[in-house]
């Protein structure tokens, strides 16, 4: 069965922290996503990776990083957290043509 | 900018009713077109794609593509309350990537 998990469903941080997302999937996909989703936006396209220690910058990069040392894993990096950061995040990984996502991370910066 | 409009709703039908979702995208490049469905509080779960023109039956549900119009539907057939979500259309790109549209919201109504 398909799964993709991340690390945390809820985190708390303050402004100026550096924070790490994680997300791992077990599809041995090539294409793994980060997108943030909030209300009235949609989901929003941070950074893609298609290949290990690939990456592309998506819509919305400003304030981010990411890292894919192993196929498996994909960390998204707030270098800096802000308060406009607050959101839902939610990776993904697909593999021709379907995408599946993993449950969220529900990220507050205070 | 790439541009997915749905009509945020909220939609409401009554149970057994066929509930229609419209979609309409920018990218004349987009190959194939996927259905996501929102639960609150949740990660969007792929509900079906379709890449050809014309219909695309699964269950009680159906997707229609007109690419010439750029539009894409999601028909659901003898709607239950358990189809009470946001339903998001997700154009797919060649290069893998996918971009979503802000969602509609449906209510079925007991």
């Amino acid at each position: 069965d398909v799964k993709v998990t991340q690390s945390s469903r809820y985190l708390v941080k303050r402004t100026g922290e550096k924070v790490f997302l994680e997300c791992v999937q077990d599809m041995d996909h090539e294409n793994m996503f980060w997108y943030r989703q909030d209300p009235g936006l949609g989901l929003r396209l941070i950074y893609f990776s298609y290949d290990v220690k690939m990456k592309e910058k998506g819509d919305i990069p400003e304030g981010y990083s990411v890292s894919r040392e192993k196929k498996e894993r994909f960390s998204l990096i707030l270098e800096s957290a802000s308060t406009n950061q607050t959101s839902m995040y939610l990776c993904a990984s697909s593999y021709r043509r379907e995408q599946f996502f993993g449950p969220g991370t529900r990220l507050t910066v205070l | 900018q790439k541009e997915v409009e749905q009509n945020s709703g909220p939609l409401s039908v009554p149970e057994g009713a066929i509930a229609s979702l419209n979609c309409t995208y920018s990218d004349r490049g987009s190959q194939s077109f996927f259905w996501y469905r929102q639960y609150s509080g949740k990660s969007p779960e792929l509900i079906m794609f379709i890449y050809s023109n014309g219909d695309k039956e699964d269950g009680r549900f159906t997707a229609q593509l007109n690419k010439a119009s750029q539009y894409v539907s999601l028909l659901i057939r003898d709607s239950q309350p358990s189809d009470s979500a946001t339903y998001l259309c997700a154009p797919r790109e060649p290069g893998n990537q996918f971009y979503f549209g802000t969602g509609t919201s449906l209510t079925v109504i007991p």
